[in-house]
């Protein structure tokens, strides 16, 4: 079985610094990874996710994510966060099609 | 661009009553998904559907839950008999593939069971 932990369940930060929003997870079997977001009243949109090579992954609205094995973690990060990147960040593992999801973290930019 | 779209946004429905929650997955993918999310609580799973038949269902997705597809577009989630637990924000998904597949979600049903 598989689970995710989202250490931080608020960040609050401002306008245009670096973020880091931690995910760990746990697998007995290699899984794929993915970061969704799920801005105000809307359903979840994937960010990024993993699925092998190059541990450093790009997504979308500048975001990236680093896969470290060692320490079974997928960490999110962007250099300088927007107003527009508030929002609840899920990070979600599977090795089949069904995702498990962890408890999220809020995203709050501030002027 | 192609999404997936759910009605209504949001049901509010007497405990005990059936309720019927629609999805119009993206036209070409074959993976279909149902998570729910109670208010303060993690998205969790529900079912998968697979070519015309579940492929794999969580401890939540007891007897008073099944889904359907009855035509090319739609997918449903049927609740027989609702409990007042069953009161969250649901969500469909659909992937043209598994084994990393990217799932896209639409963007809830909120249910309210009274």
């Amino acid at each position: 079985a598989q689970s995710v932990t989202q250490l931080d369940s608020q960040v609050p930060v401002f306008e245009e610094a670096p973020v880091e929003l931690r995910c760990n997870y746990s697998s007995s079997v290699s899984v794929y990874l993915f970061w969704y977001v799920q801005y105000p009243n809307q359903g979840l949109q994937l960010l990024l996710k993993y699925l092998s090579g190059s541990t450093l992954v790009k997504g979308i609205n500048g975001f990236e994510a680093e896969f470290n094995k060692s320490q079974t973690s997928f960490h999110l990060r962007k250099p300088s966060v927007h107003i527009s990147d508030t929002a609840e960040y899920f990070c979600a593992v599977t090795n089949t099609d069904k995702l498990i999801f962890g408890t999220g973290t809020r995203l709050q930019v501030f002027p | 661009e192609p999404e997936v779209t759910q009605t209504p946004s949001h049901q509010v429905t007497q405990m005990g009553q059936e309720v019927i929650l629609r999805c119009v997955p993206i036209s070409n993918h074959l993976y279909f998904y149902w998570y729910r999310q109670i208010l303060g609580q993690k998205v969790e799973f529900l079912v998968s559907f697979y070519n015309n038949e579940i492929s794999e269902k969580s401890e939540i997705f007891d007897d008073q839950f099944s889904v359907e597809r009855p035509d090319g577009s739609n997918f449903t989630l049927k609740i027989r008999s609702t409990k007042l637990e069953d009161s969250a924000m649901y969500f469909c998904a659909s992937s043209p593939g598994t084994n990393g597949g990217t799932q896209y979600f639409g963007p809830g049903t909120r249910l309210t069971v009274l």
